[in-house]
């Protein structure tokens, strides 16, 4: 039992350039989500999932897309990258309802 | 929209002091309450929830919070704070109004230091 992992670690991208943070969870999880860790803004949500096939927005959605084909994985895409988007990523799950969200040890993106 | 306050960047305690970290919410319907914790260079852990009942909830590590209604209010306290505790805390609300999913809201994050 894996629980949420996150891949890269580590990553540093140019301006412009695009790439794909990986999110899985063996844990059989409905609920999906991707938050950004900025010192002094605390974690704001990026995008989120429900179940497979279905997503929403969450607070800072801009520069950023997600799919949900399968219950266990989350990529998210950024497609075009900027400096503002340089941060600390975490993905998170859990169950549907009243449960506490399991999270991954981060991706730590810088943009130059 | 829910939306979690906390108002403390930074609190500091003496250890074996009594500490608490301040957290207050706003909902529609009922709220789902959690506090994480955030060591160094680490993700984020579960301490502890609250749903539903007792107004009183313990949790990992000797933490336990008070969840009131009234004051729309759910700090963490624990009796006796280590060097260990020292950490970004965090507390989360999910809103409940009835129907639909809602998301886990987080705030901005009180960093406690414990002082030997």
């Amino acid at each position: 039992n894996a629980g949420v992992t996150q891949t890269p670690k580590f990553q540093v991208l140019k301006t412009g350039q695009s790439m794909t943070l990986q999110c899985a969870q063996d844990m059989n999880h409905e609920y999906m989500s991707w938050y950004r860790q900025d010192p002094g803004m605390g974690l704001r949500l990026i995008h989120y999932s429900v179940g497979a096939g279905i997503t929403d927005q969450g607070e800072v959605p801009n520069g950023y897309n997600v799919s949900r084909s399968t219950t266990e994985d989350f990529p998210l895409r950024l497609l075009s990258a900027a400096p503002s988007q340089t941060s600390v990523y975490f993905c998170a799950s859990s169950y549907a309802g009243p449960y506490e969200q399991y999270f991954g040890p981060g991706t730590r993106l810088t943009v130059t | 929209a829910q939306s979690v306050a906390q108002p403390e960047d930074q609190v500091n305690v003496a250890e074996g002091n009594p500490l608490t970290v301040k957290c207050t919410y706003s909902v529609s319907g009922n709220p789902y309450l959690f506090w994480y914790v955030q060591y160094p260079n680490r993700g984020l852990q579960f301490l502890l929830k609250y749903i539903t009942g007792d107004n009183l909830v313990k949790g990992s590590y000797g933490f336990e919070a008070e969840f009131n209604k009234s004051q729309t209010s759910f700090h963490l306290k624990k009796p006796s704070a280590l060097v260990s505790d020292s950490a970004l805390y965090f507390c989360a609300v999910r809103d409940m109004p009835g129907s639909g999913n809602t998301p886990l809201v987080f705030g901005k994050g009180t960093r406690l230091s414990v002082i030997a």
